[in-house]
C-alpha cells in the first residue's frame, strides 16, 4: 500500500535551532515529494517539492530537503528556527493524481 | 493572480441536512481536487477532475458524497443526510499543466455537523 509516515507528531525547538522533520515514504508511492506547511485556519502552502533531478532541493522560508531514494526518506530541515516557522508541517507523494499525505508534524519554537 | 477560493469557509449544518461546498480554483488549472482533512490528521483524498471529467473518486467515503465540476472551472462537493462523522475540514486544490506537478490548496470549508 502506498503510505507516507512522517516520525513525530509533534516536534519543539529553541529558537535559532536546527528544525528537522521526518518522512519516510513507501517504495510504492511516486518519487515526487513535496513538502507543505498549514498555519491555524489556513490551507496548506507548498514549501518545497522533489520531482527529477538535484535531490537537495531548496524551498521558501529557509527550508530545504534531500531525497534519498535507498532511505526511502525526504526530511525537512531549516538551520535556524524562527517564531514564524510554528505550524503544521505535512509531507506528501504523488505524480499525475491525487496527494498522499503524513499525519502531520507540529512544530512549536520556544523562545 | 488569485488563488484558489472555496465557499464558506464555515459551515454548521444540522445531522440529516444537506450541505454544498463550492472550490474555485486558480484560472487555467484543468485539475482539480478534493480531500477531507479530519482533526489532527493529514489530508486524504476524495475525488478528482480533469476539466470536466471526473477521473476518479475512489476515495468518496459513501454514496452521500457528490462532486461535480460541470464547465471544467467551479467545482460543488455535495454531501447529503449529514452526519457528525463528516465533520472535518475539506480543502479544493487545483494543478496547472505541462508537468508541474504540485499542487495548490484553498483556504478549506471547515464543517462542523451537530
Amino acid at each position: 500500500a502506498q503510505s507516507v509516515t512522517q516520525l513525530g507528531s509533534h516536534v519543539s525547538v529553541s529558537e535559532g535551532a536546527l528544525v528537522l522533520l521526518r518522512c519516510n515514504y513507501s517504495s510504492s508511492v511516486p518519487p515526487y515529494l513535496f513538502w507543505y506547511v498549514q498555519y491555524p485556519n489556513q490551507g496548506l502552502q507548498l514549501l518545497l517539492k522533489y520531482t527529477t533531478g538535484a535531490t537537495l532541493v531548496k524551498g521558501i522560508n529557509g527550508f530545504e530537503a534531500e531525497f534519498k531514494k535507498s532511505e526511502t526518506s525526504f526530511h525537512l530541515t531549516k538551520p535556524s528556527a524562527h517564531m514564524s516557522d510554528a505550524a503544521e508541517y505535512f509531507c506528501a507523494g504523488g505524480s499525475q493524481g491525487n496527494l498522499i499525505f503524513g499525519k502531520g508534524t507540529k512544530l512549536s519554537v520556544k523562545p | 493572480g488569485a488563488g484558489v477560493s472555496q465557499s464558506p469557509r464555515y459551515k454548521v449544518a444540522k445531522r440529516g441536512q444537506d450541505v454544498a461546498l463550492r472550490c474555485d480554483p486558480i484560472s487555467g488549472h484543468v485539475s482539480l481536487f478534493w480531500y477531507q482533512q479530519a482533526l489532527g490528521q493529514g489530508p486524504e483524498f476524495l475525488t478528482y477532475f480533469q476539466n470536466e471529467a471526473q477521473l476518479d473518486k475512489s476515495g468518496l467515503p459513501s454514496d452521500r458524497f457528490f462532486a461535480e465540476r460541470p464547465e471544467g472551472s467551479v467545482s460543488t462537493l455535495k454531501i447529503q443526510r449529514t452526519q457528525q462523522e463528516d465533520s472535518a475540514v475539506y480543502l479544493c486544490a487545483s494543478k496547472g499543466t505541462g508537468g508541474r506537478y504540485e499542487q495548490y490548496f484553498g483556504p478549506g470549508t471547515r464543517l462542523t455537523v451537530t
